[in-house]
């Protein structure tokens, strides 16, 4: 059975420190892991796919990596605006398993 | 394009009665999923559609039934209400490039 886990829980981080989550994951095939961020009661956005290890993507202060058994969702200098709810994902016949998220505060 | 709709957003129900949710993909978009997601058990895998036929089906009982139309809509019905089943009904939608797009969703509270 497919299984998804993220670390930590929650986080909190001061404006500018940089920290990265994780997300673990064993599943037979793997088709895609995917990393979404959801605002309180949003529907979750998404944010990257990774599909081979060593694969790496970016977008603005986030950065997420892959390797055979997991990935990192860097975040440099973080805003307060990053502020949400970081979920990833596994793809395994068109349906997608999450973890159960890490909840990231950044404070001013 | 316009992204993935849902509704109605919010809805509130008895014990016993039973609900149909809505949801309206992306433009080109010809798979839906239908997730649940709970703060005791998180997002769930309900079941997916493509091009009318469910082609996925989560751990969820027979209560919990879709249907999607020839226009890529799609519907989601819960018979029975039960109180457990209080939670944020999340549909995507995707094309064949895998990632799935996700909506709003729609609040379901039962009392």
């Amino acid at each position: 059975e497919d299984q998804v886990t993220q670390s930590p829980e929650a986080l909190r981080l001061q404006e500018g420190e940089s920290s990265s989550l994780n997300c673990s994951y064993t599943v037979s095939g793997l088709r895609g892991l995917f990393w979404y961020r959801q605002d309180p009661g949003k529907g979750p956005e998404f944010l990257f796919t990774l599909y081979s290890a060593g694969e790496e993507k970016e977008k603005e202060r986030l950065k997420a990596t892959l390797t055979k058994k997991e990935s990192f969702l860097h975040i440099t200098a973080p805003k307060p605006e990053d502020s949400a709810t970081y979920l990833c994902a596994v793809l395994y016949s068109s349906r997608l398993t999450f973890g159960e998220g890490t909840q990231l505060t950044v404070n001013p | 394009k316009a992204g993935v709709t849902q509704t109605p957003r919010y809805l509130i129900k008895t014990r016993g009665q039973q609900v149909t949710l809505s949801c309206s993909p992306i433009s080109g978009h010809r798979s839906v999923s239908w997730y649940q997601q709970t703060p005791g058990q998180g997002l769930q895998f309900l079941f997916e559609y493509f091009s009318e036929t469910q082609r996925n089906k989560g751990n969820f009982p027979g209560r919990f039934s879709g249907r999607q139309f020839s226009n890529s809509r799609s519907e989601m019905n819960v018979s029975t209400l039960e109180l457990g089943d209080s939670a944020l009904y999340l549909c995507a939608s995707s094309d064949s490039l895998d990632t799935q797009y996700f909506g709003p969703g729609t609040r379901l509270t039962v009392l």
